[in-house]
């Protein structure tokens, strides 16, 4: 149990375009979904955190205008990277938390989505 | 700010041995402290949560320790296989700000 699914796995799009990167829990209501970055060799970084429902809390530093998330329902949540440049290419990773649970509490990690801004 | 340092980038060892790596923080202790294991373009899976007021924990094969006064958790995987080959992070997480740190984690390679 506690599958979370990534859509698409990677993708690569010019610059200047919009990519839709799309998060899924299989077999469990995520209350709370999380966005994070991965670069080459360095750790996660937190972006964002979704509540179902209500407008997500950024990070300090993470442009809300540029990465735009939705979390429209128990078991999906969105991260739309607009107007991507070169300097967005990372991976990226989504988490979820089942009611419950408190934050962060024992996450259940996608499989991740690799960007590359050509 | 928090600083978190896992003891090196890589770690070779023999199978059979016991793998230990090492989360180190700065500054406050968070209320609890996660492991995670990450193969090569993958996400994160979850292994072990240790809180604050626990002194070890033990899954199978792995062991975690956390002392707030050296500021150091320890991971320890016994009898180590091939197959427990992968990256390590180690994540903090602070209740008073609800924010979670990972560290940049720790290669592991078991050698037959």
């Amino acid at each position: 149990g506690a599958v979370v699914s990534q859509h698409p796995s990677w993708v690569i799009c010019k610059s200047g375009t919009s990519v839709k990167i799309e998060c899924r829990s299989l077999d469990f209501q995520a209350t709370t979904m999380f966005w994070y970055r991965q670069f080459p060799k360095q750790s996660l970084m937190l972006m964002a955190t979704s509540n179902e429902g209500s407008k997500a809390t950024y990070e300090q530093g993470v442009e809300k205008d540029k990465f735009l998330i939705n979390h429209a329902s128990l078991t999906l949540s969105t991260l739309t990277v607009t107007s991507a440049h070169p300097e967005d290419s990372s991976f990226y990773i989504c988490s979820a938390s089942g009611p419950g649970q408190g934050m962060f509490m024992e996450q259940y990690f996608g499989p991740g989505t690799r960007l590359t801004v050509t | 700010s928090q600083k978190i340092e896992q003891n090196s980038e890589a770690l070779n060892i023999q199978e059979g041995k016991t793998a230990t790596l090492t989360c180190n923080y700065t500054n406050y202790s968070p209320a609890y402290l996660q492991w995670y294991r990450q193969d090569p373009g993958r996400g994160p899976v979850f292994l072990l949560l240790i809180r604050e007021n626990e002194k070890e924990k033990r899954k199978e094969r792995l062991k975690v320790t956390f002392d707030t006064t050296l500021k150091q958790s320890l991971f320890h995987i016994t009898a180590s296989q091939p197959a427990d080959s992968a990256t390590y992070l180690c994540a903090l997480y602070y209740s008073s700000a609800s924010k979670i740190i990972f560290g940049s984690g720790t290669r592991l390679s078991i050698r037959p």
